[in-house]
């Protein structure tokens, strides 16, 4: 069965700090990727997506993310963060084929002013 | 203005009692979904649709009834709720199933 893995479940970082979060998934074929954010008190939105092409995608806010096959992973980085983003993020993946999406454990990032 | 609507937002209930949580979306979206959210699990897929009259179960269906006799509504019926059912949910819906979900509010539901 499918599985996507974050492995960092809480994060603080103070203002201007470098991220990078981490999101394994177990499939061998097809897929696309996700990263989502959710900031306190609101709606689930999303950061970035790959579905092919260039592996290192471009999001909002400054963030990215590099997908490496050969790793099955799809990495979050962010080279500065701001207190703005103190948020819980979930990676998410979709097996290409089928319409079913599995999301991650998520992990929650703290930024100190 | 384009978005998700669920309700009610919070809901407090008793074990056995049907409820139903509303999903609709103005952006002619053919697929649609629930999550829960729950610590420590992240999101889990309830159901999904991808277009009228179309659903299939997610990862969590056990408990769970959908319907999708409009495009823009999709509703989560809890037949007989109980406490494992204590949880954040979410309905989400994208233009078709490879394109980007936008997720409602959300509905707090506490089942005692």
């Amino acid at each position: 069965a499918q599985s996507v893995s974050q492995h960092n479940h809480h994060v603080i970082l103070s203002e201007a700090a470098s991220l990078e979060l981490g999101c394994n998934y177990s499939y061998g074929g097809t897929v696309n990727l996700f990263w989502y954010v959710q900031y306190p008190g609101q709606h689930l939105q999303l950061l970035l997506k790959y579905f092919s092409g260039d592996p290192l995608v471009k999001g909002i806010k400054g963030f990215e993310a590099e997908f490496i096959k050969s790793k099955f992973s799809f990495n979050l980085r962010k080279p500065s963060v701001q207190w703005s983003d103190t948020a819980e993020y979930f990676c998410a993946v979709k097996a290409s084929g089928t319409y079913k999406y599995i999301f991650g454990t998520g992990t929650r990032l703290k930024v100190l002013a | 203005e384009a978005q998700v609507t669920q309700n009610p937002r919070y809901l407090i209930t008793v074990t056995g009692k049907k409820l139903t949580v509303t999903c609709s979306q103005n952006m002619n979206h053919e697929y649609m979904s629930w999550y829960r959210q729950d610590p420590g699990l992240g999101l889990r897929q309830i159901y999904y649709s991808m277009n009228v009259e179309v659903t299939d179960k997610g990862d969590v269906p056990e408990g769970y009834k959908v319907s999708r006799k409009e495009k823009r509504n999709f509703p989560l019926i809890l037949e007989s709720p109980s406490p494992n059912q204590t949880s954040l949910y979410f309905c989400a819906s994208s233009l078709t199933w490879q394109e980007t979900q936008y997720f409602g509010p959300g509905t707090r539901l506490l089942v005692l």
